[in-house]
């Protein structure tokens, strides 16, 4: 069956820790991005990683960190110093500069 | 640059009448533009996208949409409504599609569709 996937579904976490999301897809597709979702606001690019070991920023990168060691793998680090980190967060695939396929999100709250 | 709005962030129809979601585009080249679909604690689906060949998208769940660029919309239409189209509509405008540029999506804030019986 292939496609993307996150866990967990929900999230919760102390103020103050680390937090890592997961996202894998099986499509083999060379790019990764991740996004945060905000209620009435639409999508903002955190991360994007379209080929193993490279990645960059997006607009709001600020108090997050990713890695890109295997194609299919593309974790999200919610750190400590990212100041209102309770969102909806999603992950995506797709071929180099084409359309990006969604997973299913991890909503993540902080107290 | 490029920015994309959403003329309505909400919108109420009747099952089984049409269904129209606005959506206009600012672009400094030719670009591509998508609609995607969100139900409740989903993740977007892809409905349609338009990448410069033919002007009017067909997509799947019966969903259309037609680039004007005269007028810069892509509005998306659906001839009947039905209960399970209810969920937030997304309209993403995007750099031409090989052009190196495509993790610059630029999202719209979304409209809700309600759908009653």
């Amino acid at each position: 069956d292939g496609g993307i996937t996150q866990s967990p579904k929900y999230l919760f976490r102390k103020e103050g820790q680390n937090v890592t999301l997961s996202c894998e897809q099986n499509l083999n597709h060379d790019a990764m991005y991740w996004y945060r979702q905000d209620p009435g606001q639409g999508l903002r690019l955190i991360y994007y990683s379209q080929i193993v070991n490279d990645f960059q920023k997006g607009d709001i990168a600020e108090g997050y960190s990713v890695s890109r060691e295997k194609k299919e793998s593309f974790p999200l680090t919610v750190t400590s110093a990212q100041k209102n980190p309770t969102a909806f967060y999603l992950c995506a695939s797709g071929e180099r500069d084409y359309e990006q396929y969604f997973g299913p999100g991890t909503r993540l709250t902080v107290t | 640059a490029q920015s994309v709005t959403q003329l309505d962030s909400h919108v109420s129809v009747s099952e089984g009448t049409p269904v129209l979601l606005r959506c206009n585009y600012s672009s400094s080249y030719s670009p591509s533009l998508f609609w995607y679909v969100q139900h409740p604690n989903k993740g977007l689906q892809l409905l349609l996208k338009y990448t410069s060949a033919a002007t009017l998208v067909k997509g799947i769940n019966g969903f259309e949409a037609e680039f004007k660029k005269s007028e810069t919309s892509f509005h998306l239409t659906k001839p009947s409504a039905h209960m399970s189209d209810a969920a937030e509509y997304f309209c993403v405008v995007s750099p031409p599609e090989g052009t190196g540029t495509a993790s610059k999506l630029t999202f719209g804030t979304g409209t809700r569709l309600q759908v009653t019986l």
